[in-house]
């Protein structure tokens, strides 16, 4: 199975901030990446698919990039309503991995 | 709207099973593959595999192939997934999510998911 290694863990900025969390693939994925927000009690929420689109409805706040091994998921300027769990998914070989996680909180 | 109401959380024995629900509303399960979702704090989240309730066809990750059985109930748009033979490591949240086009990997709406727990 592929591997994803998101990093950082854990993150802390304030209001304002630019934030970017990433996710590497221990093999090329080409595009097949997703980056989703849970909130703490709430199911999760695609952001991000096909590494660079936004799902209907998201902040233009987020942005996504990356191809191959590689991926970033970018908030322009963090909000309060951000502080969650960010998680991304790769489903370019079977099964679909999933990274660990970056919990992100306001400083 | 599109919506995924999971079943509530349930306790069981080792050795027993249990089958859990996922009913969709604001659209037909029959438009899109429904997949499976394990998740454990220390272990992450682990994909169990999908259903295309238009056939019934199905695919499982190979460590849950013996364990996890996926069915759907078109006629009350729902979809179901059964755990066999139940131990310690099956205690943890299971979500159902709605594959984002008809055969796409990734998912766009998730139920809230439900707890297990295998306790004697």
């Amino acid at each position: 199975d592929i591997q994803m290694t998101q990093s950082p863990s854990f993150l802390s900025a304030s209001v304002g901030d630019r934030v970017t969390l990433s996710c590497k693939a221990s093999q090329n994925i080409n595009k097949y990446l997703a980056w989703y927000q849970q909130k703490l009690g709430e199911a999760p929420k695609l952001l991000i698919y096909n590494a660079n689109s936004l799902q209907t409805g998201i902040p233009s706040r987020f942005s996504g990039s990356g191809s191959g091994t590689d991926f970033t998921l970018t908030i322009s300027s963090l909000q309060p309503e951000d502080v969650a769990t960010y998680f991304c998914l790769q489903h370019n070989s079977w099964p679909g991995t999933f990274g660990s996680g970056t919990k992100l909180e306001i400083k | 709207e599109v919506q995924l109401q999971q079943s509530g959380p349930e306790l069981r024995r080792p050795g027993s099973s249990v089958k859990l629900s996922c009913k969709a509303s604001g659209y037909s399960i029959t438009d899109y593959l429904m997949h499976w979702v394990k998740h454990r704090p220390e272990h992450g989240l682990e994909w169990i595999g999908w259903i295309d309730p238009e056939d019934g066809e199905t695919k499982y990750a190979q460590k849950f192939q013996s364990k996890a059985t996926l069915t759907a109930d078109t006629s009350s748009n729902t979809a179901y997934m059964q755990l066999s033979s139940l131990t310690s490591e099956d205690t943890a949240t299971y979500f159902c999510a709605r594959s984002r086009a008809y055969y796409s990997g990734d998912f766009d709406y998730w139920g809230q998911g439900v707890m297990v727990t295998v306790s004697s």
